[in-house]
């Protein structure tokens, strides 16, 4: 049983780019949340999404912006990169919007803005 | 002030010991706790929930937590260099649906 797989590992991009990662959730999860890590920092909330729309939104601006799929599976874009978008992309999955259950991450997508 | 407080270290303990690491959180009505261990260059792996007041136990680790003091600690017995790693306290509130705040990490270090 596949837990939550992201794509790319690892992604360099210059600054005023656009970029896509990409999260698949864990067989039967249905909703998926973004963080971004910066470098010896704590995972900070990005969004979440459920039945294909945002449910939830931290404190970024709308250069971040998502997509979920019918197979609940999830693309995180940001356009206009700054080098402060340099970080580790964390998505994890639970089953509904609302669960109790403690999450799980991917192994992320390292993205690296020079 | 932040939401989730946590003393970043490092906190060094010789192998064997007990590594004590706490964290203190600002919303009262914070319901979920969790401890995530965080390997450099990796991503977080959960160790720990805790919903209730009081202990919960899992092997070499315990996590306490106390609502009214708005405090969840994690405790590490017999301490091995393989724990040796940066433990993140995350926290969720009633009202957040799946959203997790995060403490910014203690960094431990198990010396040999």
């Amino acid at each position: 049983d596949a837990g939550v797989t992201q794509s790319p590992t690892h992604l360099i991009k210059t600054r005023g780019q656009q970029v896509t990662l990409r999260c698949s959730p864990k067989s039967g999860h249905d909703t998926v949340s973004w963080y971004q890590q910066a470098l010896g920092q704590g995972p900070q909330f990005i969004f979440q999404y459920y039945e294909e729309e945002e449910r939830q939104r931290g404190n970024f601006p709308d250069r971040f912006s998502g997509h979920q799929f019918p197979n609940y599976s999830s693309e995180l874009n940001v356009n206009a990169l700054l080098l402060g978008d340099s970080a580790l992309y964390l998505c994890a999955s639970s089953d509904g919007p609302h669960s109790n259950q403690p999450q799980h991450f991917g192994d992320g997508t390292r993205l690296s803005i020079l | 002030q932040k939401e989730v407080e946590q003393n970043s270290g490092p906190l060094s303990v010789p192998e064997g010991a007990i590594a004590s690491l706490n964290c203190t959180y600002s919303d009262r009505v914070s319901q979920s706790f969790f401890w995530y261990r965080q390997y450099s260059g990796k991503s977080p792996e959960l160790i720990m929930s805790i919903y209730s007041n009081g202990d919960k136990e899992d092997g070499r680790f315990t996590a306490q937590l106390n609502k009214a003091s708005q405090y969840v600690s994690l405790l590490i017995r017999d301490s091995q260099p393989s724990d040796s790693a940066t433990y993140l306290c995350a926290v969720k509130g009633p009202n957040a649906g799946n959203m997790l705040t995060f403490g910014g990490g203690t960094r431990l270090m198990v010396k040999p």
